[in-house]
């Protein structure tokens, strides 16, 4: 099972809007509607951003969000703040496990 | 308020064992729908899904893995224990115990890890 494939890095200004693509196949990403999106910031433990594909956990700002498309999902975050700059996974299910992204780093302008 | 923490070794030699052993208190792993998992980062890399363990004592693992890696649970610890045979410099990484959460009953599937614990650094190295 591959890693999931994520673009090495992503940047924006305050206030625009960025999105994370993340590209599987039709196993994982295409085949189940698990695809979860972790946000983590230096030093620290992994935070859930969006579960099942569009789904923000309770506390979770709403300038996160989540889609799928065929077996790409993407994390959009708007309104891009500095304490968005993290790196950032997605993950999905895949035939009784799961699988990880390879991770991107957000950085803020 | 669910909170997890992992404990083991920090040093462990090329060829050994690790025993890793996360608790974690909020939550009961005798409850129907519960799950932990672990997840492993060497440094300054990805996050790479190791295994899972159910309430019910079903167990996933990575296949790339699967043939190193036991999971077990002692619920009236309120711990769950991942085991990784012939350890390798390359499996030096932080290894994170997370709680698996909603629970889809119809598939049997978590929709993601909600909660991790700090994370440990295991080093392999002679």
């Amino acid at each position: 099972q591959s890693a999931l494939t994520q673009p090495a890095s992503v940047s924006g200004s305050p206030g625009q809007s960025i999105t994370i693509s993340c590209t599987g196949t039709s196993s994982d990403v295409g085949g189940y509607n698990y695809v979860s999106w972790y946000q983590q910031h230096p030093g620290k433990a992994p935070k859930l951003m969006i579960y099942e594909v569009s789904n923000r956990p309770s506390g979770v700002s709403n300038r996160f969000s989540g889609s799928k498309s065929g077996n790409t999902a993407s994390l959009t975050i708007s309104g891009l703040q500095a304490e968005d700059e993290a790196d950032y996974y997605c993950s999905s299910y895949t035939s009784s496990s799961y699988v990880f992204g390879t991770g991107t780093k957000v950085t803020v302008l | 308020q669910i909170t997890l923490k992992e404990s083991g070794p920090t040093l462990v030699k090329p060829t050994q064992t690790l025993t890793l052993t996360c608790t974690f208190s909020g939550f009961s792993l005798s409850t129907s729908g519960v799950g932990v998992g672990w997840i492993r980062q060497p440094p300054g890399k990805a996050l790479e899904w190791l295994a899972l363990i159910y309430w019910n004592d079903d167990k996933r693992y990575s296949p790339s893995l699967k043939s190193r890696l036991t999971i077990t649970k002692d619920t009236s610890k309120n711990q769950v224990v991942l085991t990784m045979t012939n350890m390798d410099p390359v499996d030096t990484a932080t290894y994170y115990c997370a709680h698996a959460t909603y629970y889809d009953i119809l598939t049997g599937y978590y929709g993601g890890f909600g909660y991790w614990g700090q994370g440990t650094l295991v080093t392999v190295s002679s």
